[in-house]
């Protein structure tokens, strides 16, 4: 199993600012994944970032908007770039591989006024 | 790609009786595995249960149990005896068996609730 420490929980932040989100893991992953979970909504994978590579990026989220750092194999943070309330979400960090269940970081619940 | 739909947006059940939630989900893929989780107002993904698509005998976690339908692509999780913990939103998600494609694809969601 994989302890996931996610930081910070909330924050209420004034739009056109960023906030980066560290999400920290109690082993060595190959990979870890950040999901955006708007409202009342599911799960939604924003980029999965490997170790020493870019961050690969699913369709609709950009690198400019959602900058992803992995500078080892136990941490990662997501920054959230110049806010606009629609980007009020809950952010969550997984890690996983294929022979394991996904393990995800508590959330960080951010409002954007 | 896959894609994971839940039908149910809410749900209700007695507290002790039995409910089941409904999952289809779309593959071209053979192997993969299937995954019922759990999200309490905390806001933590808890894993309820876990199927492995190549394995035909249905999943079970004490009170939990999934019907896998692998030709009918369903996968649907029966709780047993329901108890007010088990208030919750249920997300049912699919991740390929595939090295390099172990994202998790989730579905909408089914919001339980229990009535005492």
């Amino acid at each position: 199993s994989a302890v996931i420490s996610q930081k910070p929980s909330r924050d209420i932040c004034q739009r056109g600012t960023s906030l980066t989100i560290q999400c920290q893991v109690d082993s060595q992953v190959t990979m870890m994944f950040w999901y955006r979970q708007q409202p009342g909504q599911s799960l939604t994978l924003i980029a999965t970032a490997n170790q020493g590579s870019e961050a690969t990026y699913e369709s609709g989220f950009v690198i400019d908007k959602f900058p992803i750092s992995r500078p080892n194999l136990t941490f990662s943070t997501l920054t959230v770039s110049n806010m606009s309330p629609e980007d009020s979400s809950i952010y969550l960090c997984s890690v996983g591989d294929i022979a394991t269940e996904a393990f995800f970081g508590q959330g960080t619940r951010l409002t954007v006024v | 790609a896959q894609t994971v739909t839940q039908s149910q947006p809410e749900m209700s059940v007695q507290e002790a009786e039995t409910v089941t939630l409904s999952c289809t989900y779309d593959t071209s893929e053979s192997d993969y595995y299937l995954f019922w989780y759990k999200q309490p107002p905390s806001r933590q993904m808890i894993l309820v249960i876990r199927q492995e698509a190549y394995k035909q005998q249905n999943a079970t976690e004490n009170r939990f149990s999934v019907n896998f339908q692998k030709a009918a692509k369903s996968f649907s999780l029966k709780i047993s005896d329901s108890q007010l913990g088990d208030a919750a939103m249920y997300f049912c998600a699919y991740r390929s068996a595939y090295f390099g494609n172990e994202k998790l694809t989730f579905g909408t969601g089914t919001r339980l609730t229990i009535i005492p």
